[in-house]
Formats: structure tokens, sequence, C-alpha cells
């Protein structure tokens, strides 16, 4: 199962936008909605973020959001703050208890 | 309060196995799957496959067959990842994660640092 394609990285100043890709095939994201999102900070484990697309656990802030179209799934940030520079990743169901998830995208707040 | 607690850091010969555990507290272990997933420094998230907590069911990556062996104590909540004839790449952190529904990983453990070296 190949990985996920996502952008090695992304930036954006503070208070601004940024939006993450998670492009997969018919067979993962397309296929479900089942694709989640997580937040690594260097050293920590990752933390849920997103989960079935477009929904948020409690706590994760209203500036995290979800989507999808076709194979593509992403995840926006607004309102960009200091303390969302991480690593983030996507992850599909991939049918017949099958997982894969995305290549990880580094966000830097500049 | 979930905590998934995993046990210490390892540093095997290549060739070796390493057995890794996730002690859980603060939820009905039997109700959900386990997930493992590791990291190679530097690297992406992988994931290595999971366990049925209720009836021991598992499923691995085609990428993990033959050496990975999950298992579950469930007397004592505590889930088991076995990972046979290392090699240098399998350098990597180790991390155990609950999943509720199809595919949100919840809680994760603190992670186990296994380095393979001779």
């Amino acid at each position: 199962q190949s990985a996920l394609t996502q952008p090695p990285s992304a930036s954006g100043s503070p208070g601004q936008s940024v939006t993450i890709s998670c492009t997969g095939t018919s067979s993962d994201v397309g296929g479900y909605n089942d694709v989640s999102w997580y937040q690594q900070h260097p050293g920590k484990a990752p933390k849920l973020m997103i989960y079935e697309v477009s929904n948020r656990p409690s706590g994760v802030p209203d500036r995290f959001s979800g989507s999808k179209s076709g194979n593509t799934a992403s995840l926006t940030v607004s309102g960009l703050q200091a303390e969302d520079e991480a690593d983030y990743y996507c992850t599909s169901y991939a049918g017949s208890n099958n997982y894969v998830f995305g290549s990880g995208t580094k966000v830097t707040v500049l | 309060q979930v905590q998934l607690v995993q046990s210490g850091a390892e540093v095997k010969k290549p060739g070796a196995s390493v057995k890794v555990s996730c002690k859980t507290s603060g939820y009905t272990f039997i109700s959900y799957s386990m997930h493992w997933v590791r990291q190679a420094p530097g690297q992406r998230l992988e994931w290595m496959g999971w366990i049925n907590a209720g009836n021991g069911n598992t499923k691995y990556s085609q990428n993990f067959q033959g050496r990975l062996t999950l298992t579950r104590d469930t007397s004592a909540s505590t889930a088991y990842m076995e990972l046979s004839s290392l090699r240098s790449e399998d350098t990597a952190v180790y991390y155990c994660a609950r999943v509720v529904g199809t595919n949100n990983f919840d809680y994760w453990g603190q992670g186990t640092l296994v380095t393979v070296s001779s």
C-alpha cells in the first residue's frame, strides 16, 4: 500500500490560513468517508484533529476543518497560531481492514 | 482518563525479535481495537496492523506479513506487538493507538524507541 500524497511543506503568517491536501485513490480516500488528520509536534505522539473527513473531536479548535472531493482530502487551518507549527498526517481506511497514512506535511508559521 | 503506557526503549541486534507492550487504563479494553504505527527517524507514520481486543482477530499490513505478531492479555488490559527478524530499517518509534469507529486513532501511547544495531 503506497502512502497517501501530501505536500512536504506549507506555511503561512499568523492569522492566515493554510490548506494541506491528501491525495489517494478510489480504493482509499475516494472510496470511504474515513479520512482523519493528525498533528504531531517534535518528539510527541500524534494527536487526532479531524475524523470522518470533517468532524472535530472535542477540544480541537474550530480553526481546524476538513473536507474531501473525489480522491483528495484537505485540512484547513484558519487563523494560524504559533502553536499550529507541527507535522500533519492524513490517514484513510483502505478497505479489507487496511489503513494507510499520508507522507506528512510540515507546517511552518512564518 | 484514558491512558496508554508503553514499555521502555529497546536495543536489538539484527535478526533478533522485539516485543513492545501497551498497558491501557480508563476504558473497557475489550470494546476497542488497538492499532500499531511506527515512525522511523525523520520519516512518516506507517501503519503496521491492528488487533480486535475483544476477540483477538488481527490484520497486518502487507509490509509486515510474516514478521509481525499482535496479541493481547484481556486480564491485564494490555496489548503487545512483536516484530521478528529485525533489520536496521526497523529502527523506529513504535506507537500503539486506540481506534474508535473505523479510522479515529483517538488515544496514543507515548511511543517506544526500538534501535536495531550490531
